[in-house]
């Protein structure tokens, strides 16, 4: 069974506009994080933000939020108002356990275009 | 440069042939990781390393791969008798363990061609 699931492939949204991308998780483990990680062309891997299993309030930074819905086990990122840069791969990875170094398994990514 | 550093940035070679890639961590962080990238394709884990406990090596795909790490320094990760399913970006990755939430950060990785 898929870890993380990222049911879009691709997206395209107009500049400025907001963008959510989807991320569920299957695990039995009360404890992990989750990370998005974004991928321009280039390759590099960057990371964008965090949620931990035990966090009460939703991870933001800067124009970048979580909205994370433990029930449903959905972790979805939030872009606001888009710019052309933020086109790129977009990966969800999750990793369990409370250990000091845990592997993260990755979804598919959806790849992002924003359109001027 | 403050980052992960990997070496080489591209290699081409015949199948069948050993290839060696290098990995250098951040300075500090004791925690490094091995992850393949096939083409429009998620990361797959291979290895990690923390301290001086034994690695988990679970992700390691056939008895062909095999990765070494000396201390909390560099690593390298060794491929035998390259096949062409084996072409792939190989991405290192090294994080602190001061806390689990601390991200991994990830080298450029190295782009590997079998021909």
């Amino acid at each position: 069974a898929q870890k993380i699931t990222q049911t879009q492939p691709g997206m395209f949204v107009q500049e400025k506009e907001a963008v959510t991308l989807d991320c569920t998780y299957d695990t039995s483990d009360p404890s992990y994080g989750l990370f998005w990680y974004k991928q321009p062309s280039s390759g590099e891997m960057i990371f964008l933000i965090y949620q931990g299993s035990y966090d009460q309030q939703n991870a933001t930074e800067g124009r970048y939020s979580l909205n994370f819905q433990k029930a449903r086990k959905s972790a979805n990122l939030v872009i606001s108002a888009s710019q052309l840069g933020d086109s790129a791969m977009y990966f969800c990875a999750m990793r369990e356990g409370l250990g000091g170094a845990q592997k993260l398994v990755f979804g598919q990514g959806t790849r992002l275009t924003i359109n001027p | 440069g403050a980052g992960v550093s990997q070496s080489p940035s591209n290699k081409v070679t015949e199948k069948g042939k050993d290839v060696e890639l290098r990995c250098d961590p951040i300075s500090g962080h004791t925690a490094l990781y091995w992850y393949r990238q096939r083409l429009g394709q998620g990361l797959e884990f291979l290895i990690y390393f923390q301290g001086n406990s034994a690695p988990d090596k679970s992700g390691l795909p056939s008895d062909r791969f095999s990765a070494e790490r000396t201390g909390e320094s560099v690593s390298t990760l060794t491929i035998q008798r390259t096949q062409q399913e084996d072409s792939a970006v190989y991405l290192c990755a090294s994080s602190s363990d001061r806390g689990w939430y601390q991200p991994q950060h990830f080298g450029d990785g190295t782009r590997l061609s079998i021909l």
